[in-house]
């Protein structure tokens, strides 16, 4: 199993562009969820997914989408990106939306907004 | 509100000496708690977890202990190695579940040789 995998790592956008950034997981998992991190901070919730067809929002959603077409892909996209969302962003997915399994995180993507 | 918070944000040790990490959470609903290693540039990797119904859980080399009374849940290292240098989160299962984590600031471990 490649576990999950998010891409790009690297992004450099300019203020109002917009992007998708990917993440896949092949472990079957229900639930799955994207965080920013910022220097010197934890993980903040932006969205997460419960199951296909469900998303619901995290603590910092403003200027985020995200989608759950299939249980394999959770895309979280910016539609115009500010240099307030220049940040490393992890997706991550569990067994259990129940919140007592552990969540398996990707190698994130580290984006810049200039 | 929710908040998990650690006292020390970073945190020193000799190499071979045991160390502890500390994590204060304020949601007593919370019934699921895990502790994080973040090695730098890499996603966050699971050290070991533990369940309100449980005080203690070893796993290699760690501890993981929960004072329910106090809302203190603590992390121990035994004979630190310097590949334990890393930041260390730990998280709480938020009000509602759904999966989502409440994540704490993080303690960054540096081991000295």
């Amino acid at each position: 199993n490649a576990g999950v995998t998010q891409t790009p790592k690297f992004q450099v956008l300019k203020t109002g562009q917009s992007m998708t950034l990917q993440c896949a997981q092949d472990m079957n998992h229900e639930y799955m969820s994207w965080y920013r991190q910022d220097p010197g901070m934890g993980l903040r919730l932006i969205h997460y997914s419960v199951g296909a067809g469900i998303t619901d929002q995290g603590e910092v959603p403003n200027g985020y989408n995200v989608s759950r077409s299939t249980t394999e892909d959770f895309p979280l996209r910016l539609l115009s990106a500010a240099p307030s969302q220049t940040s490393v962003y992890f997706c991550a997915s569990s067994y259990s939306n129940r919140g007592n399994t552990e969540a398996f995180f990707g190698q994130g993507t580290r984006l810049t907004v200039v | 509100g929710e908040s998990v918070g650690l006292h020390l944000p970073t945190l020193s040790v000799q190499e071979g000496d045991n160390s502890i990490i500390n994590c204060a959470y304020s949601n007593s609903a919370s019934d699921y708690f895990i502790w994080y290693k973040q090695e730098s540039g890499k996603g966050p990797q699971f050290i070991i977890d533990i369940r309100s119904n449980m005080d203690k859980r070893q796993g290699q080399r760690v501890t993981v202990l929960l004072n329910k009374t106090v809302k203190h849940l603590s992390l121990q290292i035994a004979a630190t190695q310097p590949g334990d240098s890393a930041v260390y989160f730990c998280a709480e299962n938020g009000v509602g579940g759904g999966g989502k984590l409440i994540f704490g600031q993080g303690t960054e471990l540096s081991v000295k040789p």
